[in-house]
């Protein structure tokens, strides 16, 4: 069955540390996005990319990083200027938005917590 | 810029009681999403809405897009032990604009 894989399930990063959380789907979708969830709280958008080679920072972009060199691949790395990194990361894709159309729901993978120590 | 804004935070309910959550946007939406996200997990699509006025049934769940397409609820009748989770609403086309989820709580 298709789906998005999210790795690792827990990740622990030292301060000053960067770190790569690691999204790869296999359902032939155009558009990737990153997502952070904070403890009670809603989806805040990361980075988002809707072609290879081509990516859009979000609301809250800042001390993170994307790449996106293959259509099932969208890795985010944090680094270390993202002070306060600890959250639940939400890796989503859908298929490529066609004006007029509306839109397609998102398939999420089971996300990253990551905890700072 | 564009907001969601989804009411309540919380709802407590007794099993068999209704649920309602409810969307407003500060702008008009090409579509809305629905996306239940069940404690530990991860959001899952639900259903989208497009035309004013829409009504979907999924089962026990009733999905409304306003006629102004501004508005959508969402409303659970005879909630089971299986409904609890935080609902979120999203609309929008390239990227989607989020609300900040209700969770249903089931009373003991």
């Amino acid at each position: 069955d298709g789906g998005i894989t999210q790795s690792p399930k827990y990740l622990f990063r030292k301060e000053g540390q960067n770190v790569t959380l690691s999204c790869e789907q296999n359902l032939n979708h155009d558009a990737m996005y990153w997502y952070r969830q904070d403890p009670g709280q809603g989806l805040r958008l990361i980075y988002y990319s809707q072609i290879v080679n081509d990516f859009q920072k979000g609301d809250i972009a800042e001390g993170y990083s994307v790449s996106r060199e293959k259509k099932e691949s969208f890795p985010l790395t944090v680094t270390s200027a993202q002070k306060n990194p600890t959250a639940f990361y939400l890796c989503a894709s859908t298929k490529q938005i066609i004006p007029g159309q509306g839109g397609y729901g998102y398939t999420f993978g089971s996300g990253t917590r990551l905890t700072v120590v | 810029g564009q907001q969601v804004m989804q009411i309540p935070q919380y709802q407590h309910v007794q099993e068999g009681e209704d649920f309602t959550t409810y969307c407003n946007s500060s702008t008009t939406l090409s579509n809305i999403q629905w996306y239940k996200q069940r404690p530990g997990g991860h959001p899952v699509f639900l259903i989208q809405l497009v035309k004013s006025g829409e009504v979907k049934k999924q089962k026990r769940l009733t999905f409304q897009f306003g006629e102004a397409k501004k508005n959508s609820s969402l409303h659970i009748t005879a909630t089971q032990t299986t409904d609890v989770g935080t609902y979120f609403c999203a609309g929008g086309n390239y990227q989607l604009i989020w609300g900040a989820g209700t969770k249903l709580i089931i009373k003991p």
